[in-house]
C-alpha cells in the first residue's frame, strides 16, 4: 500500500526567504506526482504535475522535482511572499490506476 | 471555463439521516473522483468513476457509503444512516483521463 509522508508538518519563514518542502513515498511504481495549494476551507489547487518519466517542472517561482528511484520529491519556493501562505499537499498516482494517495501536507506561513 | 462545482458547501445532519452531495464536474471530463478529508489529514480515495461506471470503489469505507453517476456527468455521493464519524470535507475532482485532477472546493459535513 502507498503510503506518502510530507515534512515538516509546518513551517514558519520571514519574507523573501527561498524553501523546501520534502514528500516521501514507500511504492516507487508511480505514474506521476502532484504538488497541490489548500486555502483554509478551500479546495485544492493543483501547483505542479511531474511525469514519472520527468526530472522536475517549474511554474513561476515554483520548482519541483523528482526522484522516482528514492521516493522523494521536492517542492522548492522562491522568494516567498505572504500570500504564499496556505498548506500545501503532494499526492502520487499509482501505476496501475487513477486514485491519488496524499500526504498530510505542509503548513507555511510566510511572516511580513 | 466554470471549475468543478459541488452542492452544498455546507451540510449539518443528525446521526441517522440520509444525505447526498452532488458534484458538477468540467464539462467534458470524463473521469470524476471523490474523496474525504478529516481535520489534519490529507484527502482520501473513495471512489472513481470513468464516463457512467464506476471503476474503483475500493475506497468507499463501508455500504452506508454510495455514488452514482447517471449519464456520465453530474455525480451525487449518497450516505446513508450517517455516523458522527462521517464527519469531514467531502471533495469532488475531475479529469481529463489521466491528467491533472482539478478539485472543487469540496461539502462539508458534520453529523451531530
Amino acid at each position: 500500500k502507498q503510503e506518502v509522508t510530507q515534512i515538516p508538518a509546518a513551517l514558519s519563514v520571514p519574507e523573501g526567504e527561498n524553501l523546501v518542502l520534502n514528500c516521501s513515498f514507500t511504492d516507487s511504481a508511480i505514474y506521476n506526482l502532484q504538488w497541490f495549494r489548500q486555502d483554509p476551507g478551500k479546495g485544492l489547487t493543483s501547483l505542479l504535475l511531474i511525469q514519472s518519466s520527468q526530472r522536475e517542472q517549474t511554474s513561476g517561482r515554483l520548482n519541483a522535482s523528482l526522484d522516482k528511484s528514492s521516493g522523494r520529491s521536492t517542492l522548492y519556493i522562491a522568494a516567498s511572499q505572504p500570500g504564499d501562505s496556505a498548506t500545501y499537499l503532494c499526492a502520487v498516482r499509482g501505476g496501475s490506476n487513477y486514485k491519488l494517495t496524499f500526504g498530510k501536507g505542509t503548513l507555511l506561513t510566510v511572516n511580513p | 471555463g466554470a471549475g468543478v462545482s459541488q452542492t452544498p458547501s455546507n451540510k449539518v445532519t443528525e446521526k441517522g439521516k440520509y444525505v447526498e452531495l452532488r458534484c458538477d464536474p468540467i464539462s467534458g471530463h470524463t473521469a470524476l473522483y471523490w474523496y474525504r478529508q478529516s481535520l489534519g489529514q490529507g484527502p482520501e480515495f473513495l471512489i472513481y468513476f470513468q464516463g457512467t461506471g464506476a471503476a474503483d470503489d475500493s475506497g468507499l469505507p463501508n455500504d452506508r457509503f454510495f455514488a452514482v453517476r447517471p449519464e456520465g456527468s453530474v455525480s451525487t455521493l449518497k450516505i446513508q444512516r450517517t455516523e458522527r464519524g462521517d464527519s469531514a470535507v467531502y471533495l469532488c475532482a475531475s479529469s481529463l483521463q489521466a491528467d491533472t485532477q482539478y478539485f472543487g472546493p469540496g461539502t462539508r459535513l458534520t453529523v451531530l
